[in-house]
């Protein structure tokens, strides 16, 4: 069965450090992989997705990037964290047809201070 | 842009209790897919519908897709305190998943 991990759970940085967020799928190849923000536990803003390692595509500019180094790693990067990056990030995967469905990680709270 | 509308956007009732939530939008989906989410987790899938007019149950859990695939509503029978959670509607556009449309989602509380 295919598993999606995401960590660290929770994090508290000060502004202006670097933040990095990792995020595994198991049991499966080639996934579609995405990157999320949830504010105030409302709806999903999109971030990034890629479709194949190197592959991303960006949805909103913003103070962030992401990398897929493996075919099932997908890393999210900041290299000087602002205020308003404090937020949930979710990682999610899924299969490349159609409107498949995302399989989502546990997420990871930040606080930027 | 497509956009789905979310109602109500919380939801307070008594174990024991019916409630529909409803999901709207201008434009048409090839399908619509419902997920709930508890406080400090991701959300999880509970359903896909892609046919117009198409009702599938889960339990106490109905679901179905409007006629012109604009529209959809879940209804939850003798809601339980289980059942409490982020419940969001998302729609899909038979393209690429990351075109996927969310909506905001309804907070649903079910007190015992």
């Amino acid at each position: 069965s295919q598993t999606i991990h995401q960590w660290p759970a929770t994090l508290v940085q000060p502004v202006g450090s670097p933040l990095s967020l990792e995020c595994t799928v198991e049991g499966t190849s080639n996934p579609n992989l995405y990157w999320y923000r949830q504010a105030a536990g409302r709806g999903l803003q999109l971030l990034f997705y890629s479709v194949g390692i190197g592959q991303i595509s960006s949805e909103v500019p913003q103070n962030l990037s992401a990398s897929r180094p493996q075919d099932r790693q997908f890393i999210l990067s900041s290299k000087k964290l602002l205020l308003s990056d404090s937020g949930f990030y979710l990682c999610a995967w899924s299969v490349r047809s159609g409107d498949s469905p995302l399989h989502f990680g546990n997420g990871t709270r930040l606080t930027v201070t | 842009t497509q956009l789905l509308e979310q109602s109500p956007q919380f939801l307070s009732i008594q174990e024991g209790e019916n409630l529909t939530v409803y999901c709207n939008s201008s434009s048409v989906f090839s399908s619509l897919q419902w997920y709930r989410q508890e406080p400090g987790e991701g959300p999880v899938l509970l359903v896909t519908v892609v046919t117009g007019g198409e009702v599938k149950k889960l339990k106490r859990l109905t679901f179905q897709f409007g006629d012109a695939r604009k529209d959809s509503s879940l209804h939850i029978t003798a809601a339980q305190p289980g059942d409490t959670g982020l419940y969001l509607c998302v729609g899909g556009s038979g393209g690429s998943n990351y075109k996927l449309t969310f909506g905001k989602g309804t907070l649903l509380t079910v007190n015992p």
